[in-house]
């Protein structure tokens, strides 16, 4: 079975910094990546999915994430951070909605 | 656009008591979920359904019934809640295949 491992529980950069998360998987077959986010005391919104094609794959608010077969890994990054980014994002891994597995998670926190 | 409805928010149950936590969806999605959120543990897939009708376990079933009368409407049970039932719980719906999933808020349920 799939998991998905985000080896960083809580993470604070600077505002303006860049930032990087880090999504380990383990998946027998090229598998679907995801990052949602999740902000406090809201549901998960997805912020880029990675299915096929160029491993470098664009998202909204600025973030991108590189997708490395060989790493088994799927790494979030964003140039430089704002306040507002503040919140816990998940990887999630799955070959279909019924067979998503999701990560831990990794809090954010942004120092002004 | 309301998106994913869940209700209620926030409930406090007895050991024993059983419940419904209601999920409706208004963009004529196939395929609906709920998931568990648990600190450190990220979210757990419980059951979800890929039309009405149909309905099926995913990874953390036990203690909770479903039921798909509807394309709009997976409710999920609570039929003796137990303290290890405490959490936030999420529907989630979409499209189908492995596409974005459409969170709602969560409810956070507490158990005494």
């Amino acid at each position: 079975a799939q998991s998905v491992t985000q080896p960083d529980i809580h993470i604070t950069v600077s505002e303006g910094a860049s930032l990087e998360l880090r999504c380990n998987y383990s998946y027998g077959a090229t598998p679907y990546l995801f990052w949602y986010v999740q902000s406090p005391g809201q549901g998960l919104q997805l912020l880029l999915k990675y299915f096929s094609g160029d491993t470098l794959v664009q998202g909204i608010k600025g973030f991108e994430a590189e997708f490395k077969r060989s790493q088994s890994s799927f790494n979030l990054r964003k140039p430089s951070v704002h306040w507002s980014d503040a919140a816990e994002y998940f990887c999630a891994v799955g070959a279909n909605n019924n067979d998503m597995r999701f990560g831990a998670g990794t809090r954010l926190t942004v120092k002004p | 656009n309301a998106g994913v409805t869940q209700t209620p928010k926030f409930q406090v149950l007895k050991t024993g008591q059983s419940m419904t936590l209601q999920c409706a969806q208004d963009m004529n999605h196939e395929y609906m979920s709920w998931y568990r959120q648990d600190p450190g543990m990220g979210l757990r897939l419980i059951h979800y359904s890929v039309g009405a009708g149909i309905t099926d376990q995913g990874e953390v079933p036990n203690g909770y019934n479903v039921s798909r009368s509807t394309t709009e409407d997976f409710p999920l049970r609570l039929l003796s809640a137990a303290p290890s039932q405490t959490s936030v719980y999420f529907c989630a719906s979409s499209f189908g295949g492995p596409g974005e999933l459409f969170f709602g808020e969560g409810s956070r349920l507490t158990v005494l």
